[in-house]
């Protein structure tokens, strides 16, 4: 069965400081990724997705993730965190199903 | 409206109400589906409609109700809830129930049941 795990339910970087949130997957076949960012007392909004296309995908708000098949990665990263960068992130997959990971809940320390 | 709409935003209901959740779509989707979001526990899926066919249903009680009328709504009926089903209700559509196409999300409904 398909399974979505993230490394670390919580994350704490400094403002302008790298951000790597960590997600692996595991599936038979190719799947489908990707990275939704929740705000609190709201619905979930996808930040990228990867179908096969290019490995390195680009999102919104600067964020962009790498597949790594021979890693069975998908890890978001950010150059530089801002404030407004504080959310819930959930990595989610999907091959015969789509599967999220638990969160990670990103701390921004000023 | 654009997106996805959800009404109430808030609820709190006893164990022996009946009440009900309403999601909309305004994205011409086809595929809308039912999410628990519970403190500490991954996303949960409970039900998925493509074209206004329930696919899935996973295992959740008969408490909860799903009805699908459209491929723009879709309602979530609960009656005799007990308080463990207290959680975010997710509302969710994609333009087909297929792995590859993208969820958009609603704000959601945070149900209380005392």
């Amino acid at each position: 069965a398909q399974s979505v795990t993230q490394l670390g339910s919580h994350v704490s970087v400094s403002e302008g400081a790298l951000v790597l949130l960590r997600c692996n997957y595991s599936s038979s076949v190719p799947p489908y990724l990707f990275w939704y960012v929740q705000y609190p007392n709201q619905g979930l909004q996808l930040l990228l997705k990867y179908t096969s296309a290019a490995t390195l995908v680009k999102g919104i708000n600067g964020f962009e993730a790498e597949f790594k098949k021979s890693e069975t990665s998908f890890h978001l990263t950010k150059p530089s965190a801002h404030m407004s960068d504080a959310a819930e992130y959930f990595c989610a997959g999907g091959a015969d199903g789509l599967t999220f990971g638990k969160g990670t809940h990103l701390i921004i320390q000023p | 409206e654009t997106g996805v709409t959800q009404t109430p935003r808030h609820l709190v209901m006893g164990m022996t109400n009946k009440k009900s959740l309403k999601c909309e779509q305004h994205l011409g989707h086809n595929a809308m589906y039912w999410y628990k979001q519970s403190a500490k526990k991954p996303l949960e899926l409970m039900f998925v409609y493509n074209f206004k066919e329930q696919t899935e249903n996973n295992s959740v009680p008969s408490r909860f109700s799903p009805e699908c009328p459209n491929s723009s709504h879709l309602f979530l009926h609960l009656h005799t809830l007990q308080p463990e089903d207290s959680a975010l209700y997710l509302c969710a559509s994609s333009q087909a129930a297929s792995d590859l196409y993208e969820q958009y999300f609603g704000p959601g409904t945070r149900l209380t049941v005392t």
